[in-house]
C-alpha cells in the first residue's frame, strides 16, 4: 500500500530557508518526486529522488533516505513567489504515483 | 503544443447532467494519466493509458466514470450522471516514454467540475 505524510502548512519569511518534510510507506518503493503547485495552477515537477543523498538544483534542494522512509524539500533564499503547495509523491512497484496531500507553504515579508 | 492541453477549464453541470473532459496530451508522449483532485487535498490517480490501451482503471470511484483514448494522443474522461462529491479538479498528465511513473509527468491545467 501507500502512505505519504507530510505538514498541512507552513509559513516562513521572505529570504529564509525552509525545510517540508515528508515520510512515506510505500510497497515497492522506486522514487520520490515533488512537485510545486500554485494554487489554481497544475503541479509542475521540482525533483526526482531515487538514490540517498541530496540533490541539489538552485534554490531548492530534495533528501531521500529510503532506509527511514523519509524525504525533505529545502527552500533557500525565499520568495514571494514561492509560496505554493508543494506536493510530495511517491511510486511503487505499480509505477502509478501516490501523491501526499501537499503542503501549503506562505511566505510573507 | 508546448504542453498538456486540457477543455474545459471550468464546467458547471446540474446534478444528473453527463460531462465530457478532454485533454491534448504533449505530442508523442505515450503514457496518459487522469488525476482527481479535491480542494485541500493531493491528486488522486484515476486511469493510465499506453498508447490507447487503458492498462489500469483501478482509481475510478464508480461505473459512472468512463476514460478512452482511442488513437493514442487525445484522451476523454466521461462523467455520467454527476454528483456533488464528483465536485472536483480534473488533471491530465504525459509522459514521454512507456517506463512509467520513473519519467517527468507534466500536467494539464485541469478542469474544474463544479455539479450543482
Amino acid at each position: 500500500g501507500q502512505n505519504i505524510d507530510q505538514p498541512t502548512e507552513m509559513t516562513a519569511t521572505e529570504g529564509a530557508i525552509v525545510q517540508i518534510n515528508c515520510t512515506y510507506q510505500t510497497s515497492g518503493f522506486n522514487g520520490l518526486f515533488w512537485y510545486q503547485q500554485h494554487a489554481g495552477e497544475a503541479p509542475t515537477f521540482l525533483s526526482y529522488n531515487v538514490l540517498d543523498g541530496l540533490e541539489e538544483k538552485g534554490r531548492f534542494s530534495s533528501f531521500l533516505s529510503r532506509s527511514k522512509g523519509y524525504s525533505y524539500l529545502l527552500l533557500k533564499e525565499l520568495q514571494m513567489k514561492d509560496s505554493a503547495s508543494y506536493l510530495c509523491a511517491t511510486s511503487g512497484g505499480s509505477y502509478i504515483p501516490t501523491f501526499g496531500r501537499g503542503t501549503s507553504l506562505i511566505v510573507h515579508p | 503544443g508546448a504542453g498538456v492541453s486540457q477543455s474545459p477549464r471550468y464546467k458547471v453541470a446540474k446534478r444528473g447532467q453527463d460531462v465530457a473532459l478532454r485533454c491534448d496530451p504533449i505530442s508523442g508522449h505515450v503514457s496518459l494519466f487522469w488525476y482527481q483532485q479535491a480542494l485541500g487535498q493531493g491528486p488522486e490517480f484515476l486511469t493510465y493509458f499506453q498508447n490507447e490501451a487503458q492498462l489500469d482503471k483501478s482509481g475510478l470511484p464508480s461505473d459512472r466514470f468512463f476514460a478512452e483514448r482511442p488513437e493514442g494522443s487525445v484522451s476523454t474522461l466521461k462523467i455520467q450522471r454527476t454528483q456533488q462529491e464528483d465536485s472536483a479538479v480534473y488533471l491530465c498528465a504525459s509522459i514521454l516514454s512507456t517506463r512509467g511513473m520513473t519519467d517527468t509527468q507534466y500536467f494539464g491545467p485541469g478542469t474544474r467540475l463544479t455539479v450543482l
